[in-house]
């Protein structure tokens, strides 16, 4: 079945160590990616997107994340973390084909960090 | 101005009644999806409307489950004879229509709990 994986439901870090969360998919042909977060107690926000051109792409508080096509992988990455990135952090795929799709979101990694 | 707005944000039920979730969505969004966000389990695609397009209602768990969308705004939820597994955080989010797919934003949520 057509799927969005991510790898680690729970990763825990200490402080300025690097991040890099996993994301695979199993659609074939043209992707739009996504990362959203979600803090505590607030709703889910947009981290960064990819449409097209240049695979690595910035998004908000330092977040990157790189598509690599032949890999079907689209993983965030932060070199070094905070405290308030602690988070649950979904990757969300609209696979295209034609007209509009619907988005598909991972199973979520929750991100605890300690200072 | 005005984001997603969600209502009842909780809902406690007893198991075999009817219940009811409303959205509104962002003034001028013509796209609405409904997810499911239990623990442990991520996002869950429910339905998706999409301007005057018949709706993607291929993520609804059960014929228990149904969705409409009035006037291609407010948008219900019902949830017929509930069950203690369909205790969760139902999310609305609605988005511009747009082929690359402007963010979602997302609503605060209805925490339902069937007892």
């Amino acid at each position: 079945a057509q799927s969005v994986s991510q790898h680690n439901h729970h990763v825990i870090l200490s402080e300025a160590a690097s991040l890099e969360l996993g994301c695979n998919y199993s659609y074939g042909g043209t992707v739009n990616l996504f990362w959203y977060v979600q803090y505590p107690g607030q709703h889910l926000q947009l981290l960064l997107k990819y449409f097209s051109g240049d695979p690595l792409v910035k998004g908000i508080k330092g977040f990157e994340a790189e598509f690599i096509k032949s890999k079907f992988s689209f993983n965030l990455r932060k070199p070094s973390v905070q405290w308030s990135d602690t988070a649950e952090y979904f990757c969300a795929v609209i696979p295209l084909s034609g007209g509009y799709n619907k988005l598909i979101f991972g199973a979520g990694t929750r991100l605890a960090v300690h200072p | 101005g005005a984001g997603v707005s969600q209502s009842p944000s909780n809902k406690v039920t007893e198991k075999g009644k009817d219940v009811e979730l409303r959205c509104d969505p962002i003034s001028g969004h013509t796209a609405l999806y409904w997810y499911r966000q239990s623990l442990g389990q991520g996002l869950e695609f429910l339905i998706y409307f999409q301007g005057n397009s018949a709706p993607d209602k291929s993520g609804l768990p059960s014929d228990r489950f149904s969705a409409e969308r009035t006037g291609g705004s407010v948008s219900t939820l019902t949830i017929q004879r509930t069950q203690q597994e369909d205790s969760a955080v139902y999310l609305c989010a609605s988005s511009h229509e747009d082929r690359n797919h402007s963010p979602l934003h997302f609503g605060n949520g209805t925490r339902l709990t069937v007892t």
